[in-house]
């Protein structure tokens, strides 16, 4: 069984502080995306990384593929109360030609004005 | 709007009725995924689906649940005589050709079920 496990689940913070969200596993996954879910509504997809050690940076928020594509991290550079939110990571999986897309059990996380 | 559709998105019933989620995927979209969430967690895959077949089962309970994608409508998880921990939100996601795409899955809205 693939498991994802982020941390830390809960993170409240100041407004203009930085924070990094980890997500890790033991299991090697083809691909690494993260969503993000607001409060009543379905998780949207952020980015994909694919290849080892890639880096991708949405604005402020920067992500990035551990090199044996086991892990990732988020980091989000001054934090905006518009940031709050559950964010996801899913690690994909083909397996016999069928994609699954296993989610970590999220980060929540609250930015206070 | 051509998103994914769930409905209804919400929904009451008591213990031992049946609760019948529906699910209309993006347009050109041929493959269907459920997840259950339940409060402060993160998803949990129940059953991949396409067109009148099921792909992967391996996250739905033996028992009382049920998926079928038919080849005209929508998309149905159907849980039979639901119980208290059946009380969840049930989300249901979309992609085009499976694993030949890109890997993103394009999510409802969710329905939630509330078991009294």
């Amino acid at each position: 069984t693939q498991l994802l496990e982020q941390s830390p689940q809960f993170l409240s913070i100041q407004e203009g502080e930085n924070l990094t969200v980890y997500c890790n596993s033991s299991s090697v996954f083809s691909s690494l995306q993260w969503y993000r879910q607001e409060p009543g509504e379905g998780p949207v997809l952020l980015v994909t990384v694919v290849t080892g050690g890639e880096v991708k940076k949405l604005k402020r928020l920067t992500f990035q593929f551990g090199d044996a594509r086991k892990d990732s991290s988020l980091h989000i550079t001054a934090a905006q109360p518009g940031d709050t939110g559950l964010y996801l990571c899913a690690g994909r999986s083909i397996i016999q030609g069928a994609q699954k897309l296993v989610f970590g059990q999220g980060t929540r996380l609250t930015i206070n004005p | 709007n051509a998103g994914v559709m769930q409905n209804p998105r919400h929904l009451v019933r008591r213990r031992g009725q049946e609760a019948r989620l529906r699910c209309s995927p993006m347009k050109g979209h041929s493959h269907v995924y459920w997840y259950r969430q339940l409060p402060e967690e993160g998803l949990k895959f129940m059953v991949y689906l396409q067109k009148e077949n099921i792909i992967d089962e391996s996250g739905m309970p033996k028992e009382r649940f049920s998926a079928e994608f038919p080849k005209e409508g929508p998309s149905i998880l159907r849980i039979q005589q639901v119980v208290r921990g059946d009380s969840a939100a049930y989300f249901c996601a979309s992609s085009p050709q499976g694993a030949r795409n890109t890997g993103e899955l394009f999510f409802g809205e969710g329905s939630r079920l509330t078991v009294l």
